[in-house]
């Protein structure tokens, strides 16, 4: 699958740390998501942008910054993050509006180690 | 608020042989999506099936195909002529067809599928 698109694979990073992650879809979709999956968890939604702009974001610390440029890009900003970050961090695509399906599509996400 | 619940935490299956994994969901909406996600040890979230409520027709994929219950809130996986590949953790997902609750999939614990040679 080479829909989504998700960098690094794996990342271990201090508390004091700055880092970003990286998202790019390739399916022409007009929708992003970054989703957090911890162990024992359901996924959770963070951050949704529709059409570039964000249009949902639940309740996530500031200590997360999402960044989208364009349609094909999403950024997760991270700084000081605390150990209970540690998690998989998984990216989504969809095309949202009358073509729309419903479906999400996502990426091979990125693991995340905060030590 | 909508919610989605899978009330199996492992299931474990011959190979070649038919298992069905459990979905419930909660809602008071008529129209809205359902799907499965299957994650496997690569941990690259793939769907499986999708289903639209207002289609009566159970979808199907393959070896993979739904029973849909509308009024029992039911959406169940039946996985035929399992593969040691389909040994997975599998998510039923759910989401609105109204803007007003945005694009938001809602997802369920997961089951654990392991798949015995």
């Amino acid at each position: 699958e080479t829909g989504v698109t998700q960098t690094p694979r794996h990342l271990v990073m201090g508390m004091t740390n700055k880092k970003s992650l990286k998202c790019e879809q390739h399916l022409g979709h007009n929708a992003m998501y970054w989703y957090k999956q911890s162990a024992k968890k359901p996924l959770e939604l963070m951050f949704v942008y529709s059409l570039e702009e964000r249009v949902e974001n639940n309740s996530v610390p500031s200590r997360f910054s999402p960044e989208c440029p364009n349609s094909s890009h999403l950024f997760l900003h991270l700084h000081t993050l605390q150990p209970e970050d540690s998690a998989l961090y998984l990216c989504a695509s969809s095309q949202e509006g009358h073509s729309r399906r419903g479906e999400q599509f996502f990426g091979p996400g990125t693991r995340l180690t905060v030590l | 608020a909508q919610t989605v619940t899978q009330s199996q935490p492992e299931m474990s299956v011959q190979e070649a042989e038919t298992v069905t994994l459990s979905c419930t969901y909660d809602t008071s909406e008529s129209d809205y999506y359902l799907f499965w996600y299957k994650q496997p040890p690569s941990r690259q979230m793939i769907l499986v099936i999708r289903q639209e409520a207002y289609k009566q027709q159970n979808a199907t994929e393959n070896r993979f195909s739904v029973n849909f219950q509308k009024a029992a809130k039911s959406f169940s996986l039946k996985i035929s002529d399992s593969q040691l590949g389909d040994a997975a953790m599998y998510f039923c997902a759910y989401r609105s067809v109204f803007m007003e609750y945005g694009n938001k999939l809602v997802f369920g614990a997961g089951t654990i599928l392991r798949v015995k040679s």
